[in-house]
């Protein structure tokens, strides 16, 4: 298993620009994660996925979307970049929500300038 | 949801044991209380979690107060690899799974 994998791994977006991160896992979890971190801070959950076609606001959503069409795959997207979006990405991933380990994928670094 | 208390960081030699203290005294009857860590430049890694009674495994070992207000994350042989910060994380047992991560405890472990 490739676990959770995301991409791109390194990306520079100017201020208003749009784009897409990719995560996906290949353990049929049914529960998948969106975190934002800042430096020297702890994660903070933006958004998330119970199931395909069921998502939810977590504690800072706004500024990024997400959908969740399949089991494997949950996109995030940044619409209108800004500064304050700079951060590390990590999307996660778990069986389900009840006392079941989360999986973490390797991270995207953002930079908006 | 219930907040956690951790030290800013701690050190350790290496092959000795560590103790990672974490108090949350608002803890409901039914919080889980989760250890994950994160090494440099990686995602969070699952380390243990318990309910109320002590828990081992392959990583680590977590010893839970009698009243719940605090917990111990027990690393038996500090090695180098095991240098990261450590987050004590209450998850609410209601379902969701959500992670609410403070800003943890750095570890660092000499030779």
């Amino acid at each position: 298993n490739a676990g959770v994998t995301q991409t791109p791994k390194f990306r520079i977006l100017k201020i208003g620009q749009s784009m897409t991160l990719q995560c996906a896992q290949d353990m049929n979890h049914n529960y998948m994660y969106w975190y934002r971190q800042d430096p020297g801070m702890g994660l903070k959950l933006i958004y998330y996925s119970v199931g395909a076609g069921i998502t939810d606001k977590g504690e800072v959503p706004n500024g990024y979307n997400v959908s969740r069409s399949t089991t494997e795959d949950f996109p995030l997207r940044l619409e209108l970049a800004a500064p304050s979006q700079t951060s590390v990405y990590f999307c996660a991933s778990s069986l389900s929500g009840r006392g079941y380990e989360q999986y973490f994928g390797p991270g995207t670094r953002l930079t908006v300038t | 949801d219930a907040k956690t208390t951790q030290p800013n960081s701690m050190e350790s030699n290496e092959e000795e044991p560590v103790h990672l203290p974490c108090n949350h005294s608002t803890i409901s009857g039914t919080d889980y209380i989760h250890w994950y860590r994160q090494l440099p430049s990686q995602g969070p890694e699952y380390v243990i979690h318990g309910l109320t009674s002590n828990v081992n495994n392959r990583m680590a070992s977590l010893a839970i107060a009698e009243d719940r207000k605090s917990s111990t994350l027990i690393l038996h042989r500090a090695t180098l690899r095991d240098a990261a910060v450590y987050y004590c994380i209450l998850r609410d047992g209601g379902g969701g799974n959500k992670l609410t991560f403070g800003t943890g405890t750095q570890l660092k472990v000499e030779l």
